[in-house]
């Protein structure tokens, strides 16, 4: 079953324009990453938030975890054309080092 | 730079072929993945390594199998290609022991089975 759930399935902005996408899980978690994949390429890791963090900034990118609803939120702020990418979640799955990785969001940035 | 090799970008394959994809990575790295993508399921684990000869069943392990030989080394067989199985499969390593969790993955082999 899956464990992450991203929310928007897709999603399309203005340059400039700030970008969120939410992640649902089930079980409880140790830790939450976001990845990020170019079109037809391998996953790239963005940033990992652990499970007694509520917030964490990477550049332009902060992340948000509230564990009592089991969910995450990434937002991209000031976009741009190259942050066009799907962007998926993962939870491991009740601390193991295996990862449970969502359907992502699609995010198409226009210039 | 870590690095994350596959050995083919695609692949043709013909039904009931004997399929091996490999991945390498140079960064000795413990744990190995092999995962598939397909439109609409995200990314499903395949099988996993946690040290060489170590395998554990991932999600949807069926029609495959594994080989972990060499540290840096781990093998998918598809041991009877069926159109099923036509997908992208993707690499992944990473550390042991909690020293990072960050997976780093290869760009992907796109799998056709006709």
């Amino acid at each position: 079953s899956q464990q992450g759930e991203e929310d928007p399935q897709a999603l399309s902005i203005q340059e400039g324009e700030n970008a969120t996408m939410n992640c649902s899980y089930k079980t409880s978690i140790n830790n939450l990453q976001w990845y990020r994949q170019n079109s037809g390429r391998g996953l790239v890791h963005l940033i990992l938030i652990r499970s007694n963090e509520r917030e964490k900034h990477s550049g332009r990118l902060r992340v948000t975890l509230d564990t009592s609803k089991k969910s995450s939120s990434l937002l991209i702020t000031a976009s741009r054309a190259a942050d066009t990418a799907s962007y998926f979640c993962a939870t491991d799955a009740g601390g193991t080092y295996k990862y449970i990785f969502g359907t992502g969001t699609r995010l198409k940035v226009l210039a | 730079d870590v690095k994350v090799t596959q050995s083919s970008r695609y692949l043709v394959k013909r039904t009931g072929e004997k399929v091996f994809l490999e991945c390498v990575q140079d960064m000795d790295h413990e744990n190995m993945f092999w995962y598939r993508q397909d439109p609409g399921l995200g990314l499903r684990l395949i099988y996993f390594s946690y040290d060489v000869k170590m395998k554990e069943k991932g999600d949807i392990p069926e029609g495959y199998s594994v080989s972990r030989e060499k540290k840096e080394r781990f093998s998918l067989i598809l041991e009877s290609a069926s159109t099923n199985q036509t997908s992208m499969y993707l690499c992944a390593s990473s550390f042991h022991g909690g020293r990072s969790y960050e997976q780093y993955f290869g760009p992907g082999t796109r799998l056709t089975v006709t």
